[in-house]
């Protein structure tokens, strides 16, 4: 157990919908990452949030965004979904910027169809 | 794109030491190492990172070469719980942050 939980676990959703992942970060910890696992593959960065505010991002277009709350609670929002979007999305937090040592969620397991 | 390469899967019986080799021939001075592992189903895991001495910790060690073009993680007695991906990663400066780049990570089969 990591103190990190992520809602939902699994989710279906259709080609074109809009959908919003939700990230608890472990207590004392205020820099939140959310990567996108895709099958068999390594975890990509999306973006990272530190003091609510975007604090770095990757390769992934404007219909990823994000939101990080007061309490370091976080939100991933993807618009437009496509097939392609279908993936493991994870959460990490950190006690600081820098990605050192990071506690990961279980993931959401999204379904685009 | 990886900045790490590394096999594609490799066995170890139980009990003894798992040498997960990890090449990273265009890591870059002030570049940290760090490895991960992701059990089947869940989120990963830290194990250790380095610079460029080697480190031990509870779980681990890396060995990481002088030229610091390779390293190693063992682990020192490895049992059935242990049998996961393994995942070698670069912590890349990217403005005012550092991002961790993952390669497609090394499946270790812990075997009895």
């Amino acid at each position: 157990e990591t103190g990190v939980t992520q809602s939902p676990t699994h989710l279906i959703k259709t080609r074109g919908q809009q959908v919003t992942l939700r990230c608890s970060s472990q207590s004392g910890h205020n820099t939140v990452s959310w990567y996108q696992q895709a099958l068999g593959q390594g975890p990509q960065f999306i973006f990272q949030y530190y003091r609510e505010e975007e604090n770095g991002r990757g390769n992934f277009p404007p219909r990823f965004s994000g939101l990080q709350f007061p309490n370091y609670s976080s939100e991933l929002n993807v618009n437009a979904l496509e097939l392609d979007d279908s993936a493991l999305y994870l959460c990490a937090s950190s006690r600081r910027q820098g990605n050192t040592e990071a506690f990961f969620g279980q993931g959401t397991r999204l379904t685009v169809v | 794109d990886a900045k790490t390469t590394q096999p594609t899967s490799m066995d170890c019986a139980e009990g003894r030491a798992a040498n997960l080799p990890c090449n990273h021939s265009t890591i870059s001075g002030n570049e940290y190492v760090y490895w991960y592992r992701q059990i089947h189903s869940q989120g990963p895991q830290y194990i250790i990172h380095g610079l460029k001495n080697n480190e031990t910790n509870e779980m681990a060690s890396l060995i990481i070469t002088e030229d610091r073009k390779s390293s190693t993680l063992i682990l020192p007695h490895a049992t059935l719980r242990d049998t996961a991906v393994y995942y070698c990663i670069v912590r890349v400066a990217v403005d005012s942050n550092y991002q961790l780049i993952w390669g497609a990570g090394t499946k270790l089969i812990i075997k009895p």
